[in-house]
């Protein structure tokens, strides 16, 4: 168990529909991080929070956002979906925002599939 | 921009017999080096990591990886392979610069170990 949540683990939706994904870091970190991972695209960033703050923003589409909470705690919100959507969606965790503090641990993730 | 080879997409070995993963990376700027593991419908899980120091990494379940910067390569290997080792190995990298780490990961090596 890395001690990272995600919720729901699995999603079925339909096209055009938005879904809330949720992951609660483990305690005491502050960095989280979204990964997508589907066949054709392999894993790939999305977007990271540190301490509630955006840091870094990789391939995520505008259609997708995300966001950290008070408590840590970080959303990431999928609208207008397509079917090219469907993929796994992880979380990560890690104590500080860079550097030697990089080590991630990672949720067992969240199956979206839309249908 | 950082990028990461994983040149084989399946491996397959014998149970007990030596296995390595390759693993090839590009970066302008000096990097940190991961393998992670993902076993079937769970998350990713690190074996081990290179921040620094001996190039000769050990990590869990009896892998090690070998650092090596004139060839920028970080194979990961294991010197007798069980049944339980069946899984899906990503290489990755994070650069040192900046505040924000992000992984960039290879498109994974699938290790299919048979009786």
């Amino acid at each position: 168990d890395s001690g990272v949540t995600q919720t729901p683990k699995h999603l079925i939706t339909a096209t055009g529909q938005r879904v809330t994904l949720r992951c609660s870091p483990r305690s005491g970190d502050l960095s989280v991080y979204w990964y997508q991972q589907s066949l054709d695209q392999g894993l790939q960033f999305l977007i990271q929070y540190y301490n509630g703050e955006e840091r870094a923003k990789g391939n995520i589409l505008e259609r997708f956002s995300a966001q950290q909470f008070p408590d840590l705690h970080s959303e990431l919100n999928l609208s207008s979906l397509e079917l090219g959507d469907s993929a796994l969606y992880f979380c990560a965790s890690s104590r500080g925002q860079g550097g030697m503090n990089t080590e991630a641990f990672f949720g067992q993730g969240t199956r979206l599939t839309v249908v | 921009a950082q990028s990461v080879t994983q040149l084989d997409s399946q491996v397959p070995v014998f149970e007990e017999a030596p296995v390595e993963l390759r693993c090839n990376y590009s970066s302008s700027v000096s990097v940190y080096l991961f393998w992670y593991v993902q076993y079937p419908n769970q998350g990713l899980q690190l074996l081990l990591k290179y921040l620094s120091g001996s190039t000769l990494v050990k990590g869990i379940n009896g892998f090690e990886a070998e650092f090596n910067k004139s060839q920028t390569s970080f194979h990961l290997r294991k010197p007798s392979v069980h049944i339980s080792d069946t899984a899906e190995y990503f290489c990755a990298v994070s650069d040192l610069a900046g505040t924000a780490s992000k992984l960039t990961f290879g498109t994974g090596t699938r290790l299919q170990v048979t009786l």
